[in-house]
């Protein structure tokens, strides 16, 4: 079963910030926290992942509270294009381990 | 950028037919997997492969097999597809560290008539 809990549907207006928030309160001490997301009919895109640092790249920004039970991930200037599904993963520190979605947050960004 | 490139988007077998579905990464990763992608149930893991040769069976290995000969290259097959393996197949690599992220292909979407 998956570890984090995610609101079902959040919408955005384009060009705002997006925050999808995740819930993974009985997180290991070992465990990551991974974001991908799927557009309808693509293999699953991986966006960023954190252990307790907040962390940021090109596509996105990840915020881990301090006692590492939720994060935030946010998309600075939501598109059309970043409509999809997003996951939120929590996966121990070990090579091989499998990935396991839950049902993730529809983003729906809108002009 | 990791690409990982799976054979095709769409196939159409029949029951009966060995299917081979092809994965090729290029990024030099030790380890790959194959899931499947069924709606309602998320992602399952079907096979997952740490080193040339080298496999170990997921949570749903029944009805599949696979293959690592090179590196680059992981292969999954149907040995008698069934309706049943209708589904979406994406095959995904990584580094052979627990702290690095799997990567995906785009996915085969796979009917079996």
């Amino acid at each position: 079963d998956a570890k984090t809990t995610q609101p079902p549907s959040m919408d955005c207006a384009e060009g705002r910030a997006a925050n999808l928030p995740c819930n993974h309160s009985t997180i290991s001490g070992n465990e990551y926290v991974y974001w991908y997301r799927q557009i309808h009919s693509q293999g699953p895109q991986y966006i960023i992942h954190g252990l307790k640092n907040n962390e940021t790249n090109e596509m996105a920004s990840l915020i881990i509270t301090e006692d590492r039970k939720s994060s935030t991930l946010i998309l600075p200037h939501a598109t059309l294009r970043d409509t999809a599904v997003y996951y939120c993963i929590v996966r121990p520190n070990q090579a091989g381990t499998a990935l396991i979605f839950g049902k993730g947050t529809t983003l729906s960004v809108s002009s | 950028d990791v690409k990982v490139t799976q054979s095709s988007r769409y196939l159409v077998k029949r029951t009966g037919e060995k299917v081979f579905l092809e994965c090729v990464q290029d990024m030099d990763h030790e380890n790959m997997f194959w899931y499947r992608q069924d709606p309602g149930l998320g992602l399952r893991l079907i096979y997952f492969s740490y080193d040339v040769k080298m496999k170990e069976k997921g949570d749903i290995p029944e009805g599949y097999s696979v293959s690592r000969e090179k590196k680059e290259r992981f292969s999954l097959i149907l040995e008698s597809a069934s309706t049943n393996q209708t589904s979406m197949y994406l095959c995904a690599s990584t580094l052979h560290r627990g702290d690095q992220p799997q990567h995906f292909g785009d996915g085969t979407r796979l009917s079996i008539l």
